[in-house]
Parts: C-alpha cells; structure tokens; sequence
C-alpha cells in the first residue's frame, strides 16, 4: 500500500469542523483513500472512502486534490465523541495497512 | 452497516494457558477475515489473512504455530493464542471482507470491537 503522512495530533473546538489533512503522494491510479477511526480501546469505525470523486455521507466529506496526492478528511460539527485517532489508509490490496494516524482532541 | 461480533471483549489468563477469540460477521458472510495486533499507543498490525476453508496467510514475524487461525465457515473465524505469555498482552481486533458483494478495492471492510489480552 502506498504509505500515507499525517499529523500526529491535532485539537478541535467543539462544533466546529475539524479538517484532518493527510498527504500519498505515491498512490497509484487504482488505489483508494480510505479513512477510520478508532476510538480508544475499541475497534476502527469505518467514516468514508473514495477514489478520485469529492465523497460525502452523512459522517464526513471526503476532498480528494485532483493529483490524487492528498486529502483531507471534514467533520462538519465536531462533538467531544469525535475523539479519537483518525487513520487515512491509501489501499491497494485485500487488506488495510495502517500508519500512525491523527490524535484528534475535539474540546468544549 | 455490517455488524462483525468479538468475542471475548476482555481475557485475563495465566501465562502457559491458551485463548481463543472468536469473530463473527452477523449479518453477511466473510470470505475473508483479517487479524491485527495492537500495542499501546501504537497502531494496528496485521497479523494473519484467513480465508474459509483454507489455511491462513500469516505476515512475516508472526508465529503461526503461536497463533492459530481457524476459519471454518463463512461467519466465524477464530483467533487461538497458544501457551500465552505477558508479552503476547495486547489488544486483537478481527476484520471481515464481505463475500458476493463489490470486488476489489471498492469495498469496506468492517471490525469487530477487539479484545484486550492481558497473560499474567
């Protein structure tokens, strides 16, 4: 899998968007960005996918450049339940490989 | 979305002694399962490819004679970590791919809800 560079952590205040950047700049033409998150000590929640498409669904948008080198994850109105480690996961196979991921604190 | 169960959600055993975990896919049927390890603090690691009715694919550094995968049908995979030790402490989480369903890289994949392993 194409390897993906996010920021370790970032903070959010409380009802507004948090936007979670994330750079692959080696993906390769068929090869999907997938997001997660997980929150702590459970399992990852699936939030969205896409390809080349600006992708949205009732948890977040998906902004793809139109390089397809980067993305960035929105969560329009971020909730103190938002945080959580987010993963961007540019994936190429049957599996997902997950890198470090972005520490999200959203606070009151 | 698709529910995957595991099971146990928390393990405390002696050291020598083996556990199974179990992952069910609820509401479809997983031709593929997939296995990861966590760390605190650390992300996840792929430890093993199961598919039904056939043998696991294990990623390098992971023992499979340690770790024993069984996948015998399409809705239960199981996870037996053998003659445990405190350093086999660590959380697992399953993953199931959806038989039937989109193919290739379009396609979610769903995790169950992990276990926490704690060997004393």
């Amino acid at each position: 899998d194409a390897k993906t560079t996010q920021p370790t952590s970032m903070d959010c205040a409380e009802g507004r968007a948090a936007n979670l950047p994330c750079n692959h700049s080696t993906i390769s033409g068929n090869e999907y960005v997938y997001w997660y998150r997980q929150i702590h000590s459970q399992g990852p929640q699936y939030i969205i996918h896409g390809l080349k498409n600006n992708e949205t669904n009732e948890m977040a948008s998906l902004i793809i450049t139109e390089d397809r080198k980067s993305s960035t994850l929105i969560l329009p109105h971020a909730t103190l339940r938002d945080t959580a480690v987010y993963y961007c996961i540019v994936r190429a196979g049957n599996m997902l490989t997950f890198g470090g991921g972005t520490r999200l604190m959203v606070k009151p | 979305g698709a529910v995957v169960s595991q099971h146990p959600s928390r393990v405390i055993c002696k050291s020598g002694t083996s556990v199974k975990i179990e992952c069910r896919s609820l509401d479809f049927q997983a031709t593929t399962m997939f296995w990861y390890r966590q760390f605190p603090k650390q992300s996840l690691m792929l430890m093993a490819t199961s598919n039904e009715g056939s043998k696991a694919t294990y990623e390098q550094g992971v023992e499979k004679d340690k770790f024993l995968i069984n996948h015998a049908s399409l809705t239960l995979s199981t996870l037996t970590v053998t003659s445990a030790h405190p350093e086999d402490s660590s959380f697992y989480i399953c993953s199931a791919r959806a038989a039937g369903g989109r193919q290739g890289l379009d396609e979610k994949l769903f995790f169950g809800s992990g276990t926490q392993l704690s060997v004393l």
